[in-house]
């Protein structure tokens, strides 16, 4: 049940745009994105719940598609403290996270 | 600051030694989860606690793993007969209003 991100690993320049985007086999619950700098631990980013629900922040957005088995982030316009892994989080039912499963992650690196 | 501390951030110890892992959110919260990382992989889930209680248990944690959460504030997670399959980064998190997680930094194992 574990969901699947792709790609695993994008290269950018500063100022470009990546997409991950991270698949499950089951209608999910809620989608959690977090990133996570080397050596540090995870930060929250979003959550999503509702299907076709679009939200974001800066010039970092996700969605999540109307069936529910898919969600993407965007970083727009990428900065070097974007470099980091990302990791979505899926929640199969509801009740707060008693279980989030998380992909394998993307790494992005952003240069400049 | 996520308001959750763990501590020691880094325990290295012999094959078959006892080791234990606190937590501490910095104050009350309903929810708190353990979660562990290997190199490139997302976080797994160990275990959950709402409030004392623990809720529910990871088919991955062995018998020699046990956690609690005495008075539903702190919570220590102790691994006993270490194998060097046990090393890996351990998180604590705890839950937020909408279902989000805050992780604290982490205790990193390094069984010999």
């Amino acid at each position: 049940q574990q969901p699947v991100q792709s790609p695993q690993a994008v290269i950018l320049r500063e100022g470009e745009d990546a997409v991950i985007n991270c698949s499950s086999s089951k209608a999910l619950y809620s989608v959690h994105w977090y990133r996570q700098k080397h050596g540090e631990a995870p930060v929250f980013l979003m959550i999503l719940l509702k299907g076709g629900e679009q939200k974001g922040h800066d010039k970092i957005s996700a969605s999540f598609n109307e069936k529910k088995q898919q969600s993407s982030l965007y970083l727009t316009a990428s900065q070097l403290s974007y470099s980091g892994t990302y990791f979505c989080g899926t929640e199969l039912t509801q009740g707060g996270s008693e279980k989030l499963v998380f992909g394998k992650g993307m790494k992005l690196t952003v240069n400049p | 600051d996520t308001g959750v501390s763990q501590d020691p951030r880094h325990k290295i110890t012999k094959r078959g030694q006892n080791v234990t892992f606190r937590c501490d959110p910095i104050s009350e919260h309903n929810r708190l989860y353990w979660y562990r990382q290997t190199l490139g992989q997302g976080p797994e889930f160990l275990t959950y606690f709402q409030n004392e209680a623990q809720l529910e248990k990871s088919r991955l944690l062995s018998d020699r793993f046990s956690a609690e959460r005495p008075k539903g504030s702190f919570s220590t997670l102790e691994i006993q007969r270490t194998e060097q399959g046990d090393s890996a980064m351990y998180l604590c998190a705890r839950g937020g209003n909408t279902g989000e997680l805050f992780f604290g930094e982490g205790s990193r194992l390094t069984v010999l």
